[in-house]
């Protein structure tokens, strides 16, 4: 079922440093691109989402890269905090119908 | 700040058994989802609700699973009988009409013994 790749799998990064996370998708159709970020024992929740008609959206210390022709978009995290460590998940849906998210990425900020 | 309600959060059962999971969506939101994310995985969608009627269930294994929305507001999804390989977390999610946007419950923590 999964048509988005993400990398890597495990991050460690020192506080103030930059945090990147990467993903590729292979449904052109694709229209919808959402980032989601996860504590343990709770549900995913939204951080950022940006369209394809965009190569980048910022929203405070987050930011999202998108490469239409190379399908891929990545989630920039900067001056990673301890309380970013968290599993962050990329996804894609059509419309926002059948969302389809990538296999995770935990991110562990060093104090 | 309006949540997606799921019951209960933590349930163990034994193979075999049946079990049911329970979900209340945001006040107005027409589309609901349900997601089984398996440890170390990302969310797989099971299936979506368009208020009572079912969208997508071509995920849901039918000779198992199943999921009604009666009403169009809470849903129920049923596992019988259950199997060793069904334990994870299963996540409801929804969304209003033109918002592409998911709001997760904390989910339910299944675990088949």
């Amino acid at each position: 079922q999964q048509q988005v790749k993400q990398s890597p799998q495990s991050l460690i990064v020192q506080k103030g440093g930059i945090s990147i996370i990467n993903c590729a998708y292979e449904n052109t159709a694709f229209d919808y691109f959402p980032w989601y970020q996860q504590f343990p024992g709770k549900g995913p929740a939204l951080l950022i989402a940006i369209r394809p008609d965009v190569s980048e959206k910022k929203e405070g210390r987050f930011t999202i890269s998108f490469n239409k022709s190379a399908k891929q978009f990545s989630l920039h995290i900067m001056d990673s905090q301890p309380g970013d460590s968290a599993t962050y998940f990329c996804a894609a849906s059509i419309g926002g119908n059948d969302m389809r998210f990538g296999a995770g990425t935990r991110l562990t900020v060093k104090p | 700040e309006a949540e997606v309600a799921q019951s209960p959060r933590y349930k163990i059962t034994e193979k075999s058994q049946a079990v049911a999971f329970w979900c209340d969506p945001i006040s107005g939101h027409a589309t609901l989802y349900w997601y089984r994310q398996i440890l170390g995985q990302g969310p797989e969608l099971l299936v979506q609700f368009q208020d009572e009627s079912v969208v997508d269930d071509s995920q849901l294994p039918k000779d198992r699973f199943s999921a009604e929305r009666l009403k169009g507001v809470d849903s129920t999804l049923k596992i019988q009988p259950a199997e060793l390989g069904d334990s994870a977390m299963y996540l409801c999610a929804s969304s209003h009409q033109g918002w592409y946007g998911y709001t997760f419950g904390s989910g339910t923590r299944l675990t088949v013994v």
